[in-house]
């Protein structure tokens, strides 16, 4: 596609249940970032892929969350057992490369709310 | 590690009044620096970027200076717009990808 897809847009979910969201990065770019948004907290860093490969996993939360992704291409982010705490918007972003210092592309986010 | 600081928010100015939203940041190296904005309902976008000391990037009347000696990449208008309303991030490129800052939420009142 021409942008970074993210799904679902919205959802709502009770505390304790599983939590899937999708991102599919524009076609061609190698590396691809998850990041969460919550009010009042700016952007907070979660992961980072280069290829199929996350180097650095010590930016997730805690070990309920869980990222993937394959073919180089499609990410999934995993909430296990959601918490009230995990509410935000969770965001990705495709960009050519990792390090490179040009522009990241952000999809418009998947918000998640947990009751 | 990478940080960066920016003025929080909200900022409240009328129509055609000066704007400039403070931001530093701490680094190791020679980082690349940007503006991202997020248009209200909207994903980030990029805003300017400049990529080495002294640069200046610009774009939509924005403007900010890469600055080496006091660490700081602020944003500037001359005149901002109803239409400029929105959350403004500064951000430092590392090798895994971008620092940001918490955003700037901008209000511009006609």
């Amino acid at each position: 596609g021409a942008g970074v897809s993210q799904s679902p847009s919205n959802k709502v979910t009770e505390k304790g249940k599983d939590v899937e969201l999708r991102c599919d990065p524009i076609s061609g770019h190698t590396a691809l970032y998850w990041y969460r948004q919550s009010l009042g907290q700016g952007l907070e860093f979660l992961i980072y892929f280069q290829g199929n490969s996350a180097p650095d996993k010590s930016g997730l939360p805690s070990d309920r969350f869980s990222a993937e992704r394959t073919g180089g291409s499609v990410s999934t982010l995993t909430i296990q057992r959601t918490q009230q705490e995990d509410s935000a918007v969770y965001l990705c972003a495709s960009s050519l490369a990792l390090g490179w210092t040009g522009e990241l592309f952000f999809g418009e986010g998947s918000r998640l709310t947990v009751l | 590690g990478n940080s960066v600081t920016q003025m929080e928010g909200p900022v409240t100015l009328s129509e055609e009044a000066f704007l400039t939203i403070n931001c530093t940041y701490t680094a190791t190296g020679y980082p690349s620096l940007f503006w991202y904005v997020q248009y209200p309902g909207e994903g980030l976008q990029l805003l300017l970027k400049a990529t080495k000391a002294d640069d200046k990037g610009s774009n939509k009347g924005f403007e900010a200076t890469y600055r080496k000696e006091t660490t700081s990449f602020h944003l500037e208008k001359g005149s901002v717009q109803v239409s400029d309303s929105a959350v403004y991030f500064c951000a430092l490129s590392g090798d895994d990808g971008l620092t940001f800052g918490k955003g700037t939420h901008l209000i511009i009142q006609p």
